[in-house]
């Protein structure tokens, strides 16, 4: 079965600088879908960046950018410049790449705060 | 920007009593999903639905969950008899295509908060 974990509980970082939030998974396809999910207080779930397994080029939105590692089953969320709009929860989910009805897997989030 | 609509924000209920959340997908979405966050906790699969028909449904989902598209805009979460441990926030998905066809995503809703006491 799928497995998706996010070791970092929490984090901070100061504004302005830049993090990077760790996840990995357990998965026996060649294809799949990785995306970040933002929730911030709102509770909202926000897509914050998707990667195909196929493309080998790293996904960027913005300020937010990916390090897809393939072959280590990584898939890190960098931001940059962080503002305090960054502060909330972030999920780390995989999906599978064929016949696939909606099904994510989630990682345990990370608790991100941006200090001012 | 078109949103998914959820309600109510909070229900607060009875052991053992009926409850159904509501859910507006964005209206050119053709798939439907709910999730489950229990507090502190990891977001989980409930159900995923489509013409008419659960696609899939993940082992949370027994016989006391049910979903239903009872128009064309409602689709609706019920709990038969709710037990303490269905306390959790309920998170409406929606897409316009198969999560498998590539561009596609989900967008969630802001979900709905169930305390059941």
């Amino acid at each position: 079965a799928q497995t998706v974990t996010q070791s970092q509980p929490e984090m901070s970082v100061q504004e302005a600088e830049t993090v990077t939030l760790s996840c990995t998974y357990d998965t026996s396809e060649n294809n799949y879908y990785l995306f970040w999910y933002k929730q911030p207080p709102s509770r909202q779930m926000i897509l914050v960046i998707r990667q195909e397994a196929y493309k080998q080029q790293n996904a960027t939105e913005n300020r937010f950018s990916v390090n897809f590692q393939k072959a280590a089953k990584s898939f890190s969320l960098k931001i940059s410049d962080s503002q305090l709009g960054d502060t909330a929860m972030y999920f780390c989910a995989f999906a599978h790449g064929s016949g696939n009805t909606g099904k994510l897997i989630f990682g345990q989030g990370t608790t991100l705060q941006v200090k001012p | 920007e078109p949103e998914v609509t959820q309600t109510p924000s909070h229900q607060v209920t009875q052991m053992g009593q009926e409850v159904i959340l509501r859910c507006v997908p964005i209206s050119n979405h053709l798939y439907f999903y709910w999730y489950r966050q229990i507090l502190g906790q990891k977001v989980e699969f409930l159900v995923s639905f489509y013409n008419n028909e659960i696609s899939e449904k993940s082992e949370i989902f027994d016989d006391q969950f049910s979903v239903e598209r009872p128009d064309g805009s409602n689709f609706t979460l019920k709990i038969r008899s709710t037990k303490l441990e269905d306390s959790a926030m309920y998170f409406c998905a929606s897409s316009p295509r198969p999560l498998s066809s590539g561009a596609n995503v989900l967008t969630f809703g802001a979900g709905s908060r169930l305390t059941v006491l």
